[in-house]
């Protein structure tokens, strides 16, 4: 099973861009990379998932290492209602569910 | 996006008692839901997967009998904790997959019940 490592924890200016790294070094071929986040006692909400190319939408952007053994999720310019757990998941061959690691807790502050 | 609902938000009960959750896909159609329990400070862990019509397969170390999981339509699956005592209070989310979508693997996931068992 890939596996993903994120750093426990990080810190960013209100209004600056967060930065948010993850290595998945035994990432597969075909396996995808995707972002989750989850706000205190809510549930997970999607961000932003890739392949092998740098992926943007209305929330984040996800720039994949061309080896793909690393990804950086940026959030453009980071509120306060950014402030969450960050799960950077690879799709684990074969299996249905995603599965978390720990996670990067962000806190924005003003 | 598909929207997942979880009833309850919030149960509190007795020690011994059963409780149930429901989770229900509203706007799609979901084959497959996933259950996972939050700890404080920790991260979801993978209780069980359901597919609808047939019997949930459990992750290593969850008791089957304890946490009972019906998947009896598309958009509706139910998490029974028989039993209840305090080490079963825990934060339980469930989440819905898609089918047909393009990435295949989308999961939505519900807002999370938080179970108080006293």
């Amino acid at each position: 099973d890939a596996k993903t490592t994120q750093p426990p924890s990080m810190d960013c200016a209100e209004g600056r861009a967060a930065n948010l790294p993850c290595n998945h070094s035994t990432i597969s071929g075909n396996e995808y990379v995707y972002w989750y986040r989850q706000i205190h006692s809510q549930g997970p909400q999607y961000i932003i998932h890739g392949l092998k190319n740098n992926e943007t939408n209305e929330m984040a952007s996800l720039i994949i290492t061309e080896d793909r053994k690393s990804s950086t999720l940026i959030l453009p310019h980071a509120t306060l209602r950014d402030t969450a757990v960050y799960y950077c998941i690879v799709r684990v061959n074969n299996r249905a569910a995603l599965i978390f690691g720990k996670g990067t807790t962000l806190s924005v502050s003003s | 996006g598909a929207v997942v609902s979880q009833h309850p938000s919030r149960v509190i009960c007795k020690s011994g008692t059963s409780v149930k959750i429901e989770c229900r896909s509203l706007d799609f159609q979901a084959t497959t839901m996933f259950w996972y329990r939050q700890f404080p400070k920790q991260s979801l862990m993978l209780m069980a997967t359901s597919n609808e019509g047939s019997k949930a397969t459990y992750e290593q170390g969850v008791e089957k009998d304890k946490f009972l999981i019906n998947h009896a339509s598309l958009t509706l699956s139910t998490l029974t904790v028989t039993s209840a005592h305090p080490e079963d209070s825990s934060f339980y989310i469930c989440s819905a997959r898609q089918p047909g979508l393009a990435r295949d693997n989308e999961q939505f996931f519900g807002p999370g019940t938080r179970l108080t068992v006293l």
